[in-house]
């Protein structure tokens, strides 16, 4: 009964490589979030999505490209991978309707750009 | 300066201790306030919410000061599971959506040792 979950757990590619994360929650929330947490440890937010409308697009590039297929998916392609995207990319989701809003982050993904 | 800061630490203490954490913000149009923790490796999980009057639970206690954009977190009579990074959150209120922008620090880092 997993909340928010996300595949794969880790990803390890070459540089130039294209590959997806996809992320799901069953909480029936209607805003859903990827996070980037870097080797420093900060999380910066990229991208949020309610009811599959983009809200927030932070200044990522664009070899970055979120799809929110219903309410409860939203995937992350990233293109032409670097060695900069190395980290910890987290999903997460909340409900608006709720204040103040608490977000709920599923396991991450560890991603490794060799 | 960055949105949100905190002292990274590492604090290290003795169970049974009292340790506090301070964080500040520089956007004073914040309205929503969290105290977030990280287990190593882990996702980001809500500690508690932090608010004006100032909100206890159980041994934790948040205080937020609006005109020194100041918070803080108490931690009394220390155990070994509270060993964690704790991370200071804060977010926008406009309305709709745009509260679900957090903004972390980059979190300071707890060990309690027997």
């Amino acid at each position: 009964d997993t909340a928010v979950s996300q595949t794969p757990k880790y990803l390890v590619t070459q540089m130039g490589n294209d590959k997806s994360i996809k992320c799901e929650q069953n909480l029936g929330h209607d805003t859903m979030y990827w996070y980037k947490q870097d080797s420093k440890k900060f999380l910066k937010i990229m991208f949020s999505y309610n009811n599959k409308e983009l809200i927030i697009n932070e200044t990522v590039p664009n070899r970055f490209s979120p799809k929110s297929p219903d309410k409860a998916h939203l995937n992350l392609h990233i293109n032409s991978l670097e060695l900069g995207d190395s980290a910890v990319y987290f999903c997460a989701s909340s409900q608006t309707t709720v204040a103040p809003p608490e977000q709920f982050f599923g396991p991450g993904t560890r991603l490794t750009v060799l | 300066r960055k949105e949100v800061e905190q002292d990274p630490g590492p604090f290290n203490v003795p169970e049974g201790a009292t340790v506090a954490f301070n964080c500040t913000y520089s956007n004073s149009a914040s309205q929503s306030f969290f105290w977030y923790r990280q287990d190593c490796r882990k996702e980001p999980k809500l500690l508690m919410s932090v608010y004006s009057s100032g909100n206890e639970d159980g041994r934790f206690t948040a205080q937020l000061n609006r005109a020194s954009q100041y918070i803080s977190l108490l931690i009394r009579d220390s155990k070994l599971s509270d060993s964690a990074t704790y991370l200071c959150v804060v977010a926008p209120n406009a309305g709709g959506t745009s509260y679900g922008k957090l903004t972390f620090g980059q979190g300071t880092i707890l060990t309690v040792h027997p």
